[in-house]
């Protein structure tokens, strides 16, 4: 089973700042990776997909990097609806498995 | 843009049977998709379930693999999560999600509904 680790739990940030948050999976996931967000009471919205492919609408300060194990989310410069909490999620082709990490809170600094 | 909305029992008593249900409006449940179940306890973080394709294969969490079955009804455009000998770790908000079929290639869950809690007490 692929466990997927993020960091740092939470992340304190002030607007106009840079935000990096960090994923690690426990074996290659290649570029099978996602990341959404999710605020308070709503369902997560997808961000990332393919490691790096911005999803529909995407505003472009979000970008994601990374293959393999380690990825990597980076939020150019926060605006005050950015605040939330991030989740990736690994694809497994074989056996067909997604696994999501434990998430990082954007909080306000 | 297709939408999805979960529906069913607010309240299930430990050792029953969770059944939820995900309406698919504004596509066909038969299209290029696997369909997806995705659960969040209070305070905690996402969970994948499963999800099925129309045709009718599945894929499952390991963890949970011995008490869930996901459904596909092609005539009425919806698709059904069971999860069976529920107790109190099942208490969560629970998502239905749409993964667009990629072979070897992931997109993610682009499409959410905007999720139902379920609370298992007695």
């Amino acid at each position: 089973e692929i466990v997927m680790t993020q960091s740092p739990a939470t992340l304190s940030v002030s607007p106009g700042e840079r935000a990096t948050l960090s994923c690690r999976a426990s074996q290659s996931v290649s570029s099978n990776l996602a990341w959404y967000q999710q605020k308070r009471g709503q369902a997560p919205r997808l961000l990332i997909y393919g490691a790096s492919t911005r999803a529909t609408g995407i505003p472009a300060r979000f970008s994601g990097s990374g293959s393999g194990t380690e990825f990597t989310l980076t939020i150019s410069s926060l605006q005050s609806e950015d605040f939330a909490v991030y989740y990736c999620q690994q694809y497994n082709n074989w056996p067909p498995v997604l696994t999501f990490g434990g998430g990082t809170k954007v909080e306000i600094k | 843009q297709v939408q999805l909305q979960e529906s069913g029992p607010g309240l299930v008593k430990p050792s029953g049977t969770l059944s939820l249900t995900c309406a698919v409006s504004g596509g066909s449940i038969s299209s290029s998709n696997w369909w997806s179940w995705v659960r969040q306890p209070p305070g905690k973080g996402l969970e994948w379930i499963g999800e099925i394709y129309h045709s009718g294969s599945t894929n499952y969490n390991p963890s949970l693999k011995s008490r869930v079955t996901i459904s596909v009804d092609k005539s009425k455009n919806q698709f059904s999560l069971k999860l069976t000998s529920v107790t109190a770790a099942d208490t969560a908000v629970y998502y239905c999600a749409i993964r667009p079929l990629g072979g070897v290639s992931f997109y993610g869950m682009h499409v959410w509904g905007q999720g139902t809690t379920v609370t298992v007490s007695s």
